[in-house]
């Protein structure tokens, strides 16, 4: 099973709500990742965790707040966004501690803020 | 971070081979070399990557220069499913602008 499954597939929030993105995976990954992708734009990277501990963040604004707890799962908590942050949050996954490591993508979740 | 740069868009015929290249001048001794693909609508799919040596699978071929400051992806056969934007990555943390590939039948 190489899959990361991300849930939900589609959201729309308003610039008021409180949601949550979610990702899990079932490969025995110890790394997870939060990218950003803008339309026609590469996936900008926002959080990795490694072992559970939050290992890199991207300088991103605290209305954006990942959430690891345990090693399958995988939570983006937004609250009070902007219609800017509409964009495909990507999810991935990849054994930890060497760079040399496969990377496996979910499908994402298309999030438009109105 | 080390940075690359992708040209923006290549076209090729199908059934040829396509050559795309990235130049990543700044990367350091231990950084792989990845790349990926994405379709449109979807998550980006892993193609390969390596460290020094060229390397082969089913998918493609990558081809490391031996100052390791640029590579090849080699598609050996394009077809229409592999039209995509190609993406060369090093170590994960900074995707370059990608080459959207396109493939004429």
């Amino acid at each position: 099973d190489t899959e990361v499954t991300q849930t939900p597939k589609h959201l729309v929030m308003g610039m008021t709500n409180k949601k949550s993105l979610k990702c899990e995976q079932h490969m025995g990954h110890r790394a997870m990742y939060w990218y950003k992708q803008k339309a026609k734009k590469p996936p900008e990277l926002m959080f990795v965790y490694s072992y559970e501990k939050l290992s890199i963040n991207e300088s991103v604004p605290s209305r954006f707040s990942p959430e690891c707890p345990n090693s399958s799962l995988l939570n983006l908590h937004l609250h009070a966004l902007q219609p800017e942050d509409s964009a495909l949050y990507l999810c991935a996954s990849s054994g930890a501690g060497h760079s040399g490591n496969t990377i496996y993508f979910g499908e994402g979740s298309w999030l438009t803020v109105v | 971070d080390a940075k690359t740069t992708q040209p923006n868009s290549m076209e090729s015929n199908e059934e040829e081979p396509v050559h795309l290249p990235c130049n990543h001048s700044t990367i350091s001794g231990t950084d792989y070399i990845h790349w990926y693909r994405q379709l449109p609508s979807q998550g980006p799919e892993y193609v390969i990557h390596g460290l020094t040596s060229n390397v082969n699978n089913r998918m493609a071929s990558l081809a490391i220069a031996e100052d390791r400051k640029s590579s090849t992806l080699i598609l050996h056969r394009a077809t229409l499913r592999d039209a995509a934007v190609y993406y060369c990555i090093i170590n994960m943390l900074t995707f370059g602008g990608g080459t959207r590939l396109m493939v004429k039948p």
